[in-house]
């Protein structure tokens, strides 16, 4: 089955920085890439995601980027705010299916 | 539209219990997924439902089983509880399976005794 691999674990960034969180995955089918964002003891919200037909995908001050040959992809959060604070987890799933594999997660931290 | 909601939010139950969990998802949404969130172990799927059939599933032990019904609710079963059940238990819908956006519902946390 697919493995979806996740760093940092935790990351700290003063307010106003870039944050990078970098994913890589195991199973070449995949080819859908959500990005959640979960705030302590709430629900996991998308922030956003990509397809295997897009190399890059931009949302104000989110950004995707996918190598599928490398079979990594990343998020990029740039101008870092405190309510960015938060546990992101990437994913990956294929055609046909809704069963999302995980990455561990990275607690991002950002320091006013 | 309303958001995907869960039923109980909180639970407690004893080793050895049964448990049964409900998911209603967005109106409209015809597909509901099951994960299961623990510290040590993330996020993981159980299974995915569609048209009332069992589409995915994890590699969860035959003690956890679901369902869906004809309205696309769905419900979550554990029997025999065990400690290592103790979990945030999230349901996630999408209008149709495959390359859509997945909406998660508040979760139940579940605390095995």
């Amino acid at each position: 089955g697919e493995n979806v691999e996740q760093h940092p674990s935790t990351l700290s960034v003063q307010e106003g920085d870039s944050a990078v969180i970098k994913c890589t995955y195991s199973d070449s089918a995949s080819n859908y890439f959500p990005w959640y964002k979960q705030e302590l003891g709430k629900r996991p919200q998308l922030i956003i995601d990509i397809r295997s037909n897009v190399g890059e995908k931009k949302d104000q001050r989110i950004a995707v980027t996918l190598n599928k040959t490398a079979k990594h992809f990343s998020l990029h959060i740039t101008e870092t705010q405190p309510e960015d604070s938060a546990v992101y987890f990437c994913a990956a799933s294929k055609t046909g299916a809704n069963n999302l594999f995980f990455g561990t997660g990275t607690r991002l931290t950002v320091i006013p | 539209k309303a958001g995907v909601t869960q039923t109980p939010r909180y639970l407690i139950k004893t080793r050895g219990q049964q448990v049964t969990l409900s998911c209603s998802p967005i109106s409209g949404h015809r597909s509901v997924s099951w994960y299961q969130q623990t510290p040590g172990q993330g996020l993981q799927f159980l299974f995915e439902y569609f048209s009332e059939t069992q589409r995915n599933k994890g590699n969860f032990p035959g003690r956890f089983s679901g369902r869906q019904f004809s309205n696309s609710r769905s419900e979550m079963n554990v029997s025999t509880l065990e400690l290592g059940d103790s979990a945030l238990y999230l349901c996630a819908s999408s209008p149709e399976p495959g390359l859509e956006t997945q909406y998660f519902g508040p979760g139940t946390r579940l605390l095995v005794l």
